[in-house]
């Protein structure tokens, strides 16, 4: 079983700061890995799949990038509407999601 | 566009049957595998387990295997969750999704499942 370890579980940043965010696997999950965005009461959202591709619609300030056992996804400039929790899931070994990352408002 | 609307009880007694009914429209359900995740309050997702139309394939998580069961419904284009001996644990908002290269695409609102007697 792949275990993802998500840090830090808090990160606490301002408006048009950079976010970066950390996701690490147990094991190889190659390029494997996706991000998603989840707002309170609502269900996630995909951002990013096979650790760099965005998902349609979502703006060119998120980007992923990594492989094996190391991710990590940056929100440039952050927007208001970024404010929100984040998890990764990695499809290499039957599927699993991190404890997620909560990006909140300094 | 696909789309997802999970149904079913919101309450369920301890030790019995969780079951909860995913019906999808804007795409075939032969197209795509399909899973369910869920979410304890206040805590981060938890995948269960995806199902597949084409060969009737299903795998669940290890940690509810046996006690999960994914079917699809073709003549409804519904899929299904069923969940045995339910304990408070089992208590979160579970969601259906479809998975295209097995990520989460398109994610149903979640519906909330409360056990409790």
């Amino acid at each position: 079983e792949t275990v993802l370890t998500q840090s830090p579980a808090t990160l606490s940043l301002s408006p048009g700061d950079r976010a970066t965010l950390s996701c690490r696997a147990s094991q190889s999950v190659s390029g494997y890995l996706a991000w998603y965005q989840q707002k309170p009461g609502q269900a996630p959202r995909l951002l990013i799949y096979d650790a760099s591709n965005r998902a349609t619609g979502v703006p060119a300030r998120f980007s992923g990038s990594g492989s094996g056992t190391d991710f990590t996804l940056t929100i440039d400039n952050l927007e208001p509407e970024d404010f929100a929790v984040y998890y990764c899931q990695q499809r290499r070994d039957l599927l699993s999601f991190g404890g997620g990352t909560k990006v909140e408002i300094k | 566009q696909v789309h997802l609307l999970e149904s079913g009880p919101g309450l369920v007694k301890p030790s019995e049957t969780l079951s909860l009914t995913c019906t999808v429209s804007g795409a075939s359900i032969s197209n795509y595998y399909w899973s369910w995740i869920r979410q304890p309050p206040g805590k981060g997702l938890e995948w269960i387990g995806y199902v597949y139309y084409s060969d009737g394939s299903a795998d669940y998580n290890p940690s509810l295997r046996g006690r999960v069961t994914i079917s699809v419904d073709m003549s409804k284009n519904q899929f299904s969750l069923s969940l045995k001996s339910v304990t408070a644990a089992d208590t979160a908002v579970y969601y259906c999704a479809s998975l295209k290269y097995m990520y989460h695409f398109f994610w149903g609102q979640g519906t909330q499942v409360t056990v409790s007697s």
